[in-house]
């Protein structure tokens, strides 16, 4: 069965600086990778998806993830947070072959600091 | 934003009561979905729906049913509500499947809570 770990529940960083949120996932077979990002007290919104082609995916709001076949992961990154960053983000996987079946992580809470 | 409405937003109830959530879209979509969330599990799929009349169980669909008469609405049923059932609930909506790059989106949520 399809697995997805979001390797840090929280991740505190400072406005303006860097960040990577880490997603592995398990799978023998090809996959559909997603990220999504839920405010608080919202539904999740779609940041960016991969299908096929190139390994780094760009995505709303300045983010980009890169799927790495090889360490079956796709990290999420973005090169200078903003306050408004504050969230918690998902990685979510479907194979290619089932029907919409999305497996989710546990999720990451990015706190964005002053 | 996806036309995607849950209804109610805010549930109280009590262990052993019928519980039906409601899920109406505007977007005339195929795919209809019922998740849960709960700290440190992410989103976890109970049901969804592939058309009229078209449903299949999730991960987690023990103590829950549902039913689509409509391509509008999407209902869950908790038949007899327990505790552990206590959850935000969401519902998600797709036109197509994920390889046809059609992703999901989802509505604001439900919170329930079941004492």
């Amino acid at each position: 069965a399809q697995s997805v770990t979001q390797l840090d529940s929280q991740v505190p960083v400072f406005e303006e600086a860097p960040v990577e949120l880490r997603c592995n996932y398990s799978s023998s077979v090809s996959v559909y990778l997603f990220w999504y990002v839920q405010y608080p007290n919202q539904g999740l919104q779609l940041l960016l998806k991969y299908l096929s082609g190139s390994t780094l995916v760009k995505g709303i709001n300045g983010f980009e993830a890169e799927f790495n076949k090889s360490q079956t992961s796709f990290h999420l990154r973005k090169p200078s947070v903003h306050i408004s960053d504050t969230a918690e983000y998902f990685c979510a996987v479907s194979d290619s072959g089932g029907y919409n079946k999305l497996i989710f992580g546990a999720g990451t809470r990015l706190a964005v600091h002053p | 934003d996806a036309g995607i409405t849950q209804s109610p937003r805010h549930k109280v109830t009590e262990t052993g009561t019928p519980v039906t959530l409601r899920c109406h879209q505007t977007e005339n979509h195929r795919y209809m979905y019922w998740y849960r969330q709960d700290p440190g599990h992410g989103l976890r799929l109970i049901h969804y729906s592939y058309g009229v009349k078209d449903t299949d169980k999730g991960e987690v669909s023990d103590g829950y049913s549902v039913s689509r008469s409509k391509t509008e609405d999407f209902l869950l049923t908790l038949e007899s509500a327990t505790s552990s059932q206590t959850s935000v609930y969401f519902c998600a909506i797709s036109e197509g499947r994920i390889r046809e790059n059609q992703p999901q989106h989802f509505g604001d949520g439900t919170r329930l809570s079941i004492l």
